[in-house]
């Protein structure tokens, strides 16, 4: 079945250490999006990419770093520069361009705890 | 930024009553999406509404959509313990792709 993948589910990291998450679709969707959310909290856009090689900073980029080499693949590297990192991690998906309508997709989430 | 603000933050009412929310949101957009999330899920789409549109239903939902007080509604009907979850509007304004979402409303159907 079609869908966003995205892995772990849970993660534990020390501080001072550098954590990469992944997200997988299989949709064939162009736009891939990263949102963090923290408890009793929205969804924040940490970075999002329109296409391959390509990706631009959301409202809380800093600490965070993406990349898009491949259209299927979208993972969020979470860097000790975060000082805050614990939360849980959101990929989505959209077909096309987002601004004219686009239908998000999302993943199960990646929940993040610094020890 | 967060655009959208949904009130009220948590609601609670007794299964068969309707649930409204509500949606505020600050500059001009395309489209209003509304969304739900059970705890420690993923988001899932619920219907879209686009800024030239005034009301649209799905089933047991009903959303309206005032652009001059760029405010949206959504209302369930006849409630199921099942729709227990969080609500999220989403709005985007095209120009960037950015799909911004608010703070949720969490939604507790009562036995």
């Amino acid at each position: 079945d079609g869908g966003i993948t995205q892995s772990p589910k849970y993660l534990f990291r020390k501080e001072g250490q550098n954590v990469t998450l992944s997200c997988e679709q299989n949709l064939n969707h162009d736009a891939m999006y990263w949102y963090r959310q923290d408890p009793g909290q929205g969804l924040r856009l940490i970075y999002y990419s329109q296409i391959v090689n390509d990706f631009q900073k959301g409202d809380i980029a800093e600490g965070y770093s993406v990349s898009r080499e491949k259209k299927e693949s979208f993972p969020l590297t979470v860097t000790s520069a975060q000082k805050n990192p614990t939360a849980f991690y959101l990929c989505a998906s959209t077909q096309g361009l987002a601004g004219v309508g686009g239908e998000l997709f999302f993943g199960e989430g990646s929940r993040l705890t610094v020890l | 930024s967060q655009q959208g603000e949904e009130d009220p933050q948590a609601l609670s009412i007794q299964e068969g009553e309707n649930a409204t929310m509500n949606c505020s949101y600050k500059t001009s957009i395309n489209n209003l999406q509304w969304y739900r999330q059970n705890s420690g899920r993923g988001l899932v789409h619920l219907i879209l509404i686009r800024s030239n549109e005034r009301e649209k239903h799905s089933g047991r939902l009903r959303v309206t959509l005032d652009t001059s007080k760029k405010s949206s509604s959504l209302l369930i009907t006849a409630s199921r313990a099942a729709d227990t979850a969080s609500y999220f509007c989403a709005t985007d304004a095209g120009r960037d792709d950015k799909i911004i979402f608010g703070k949720g409303t969490r939604l507790h159907i009562l036995p």
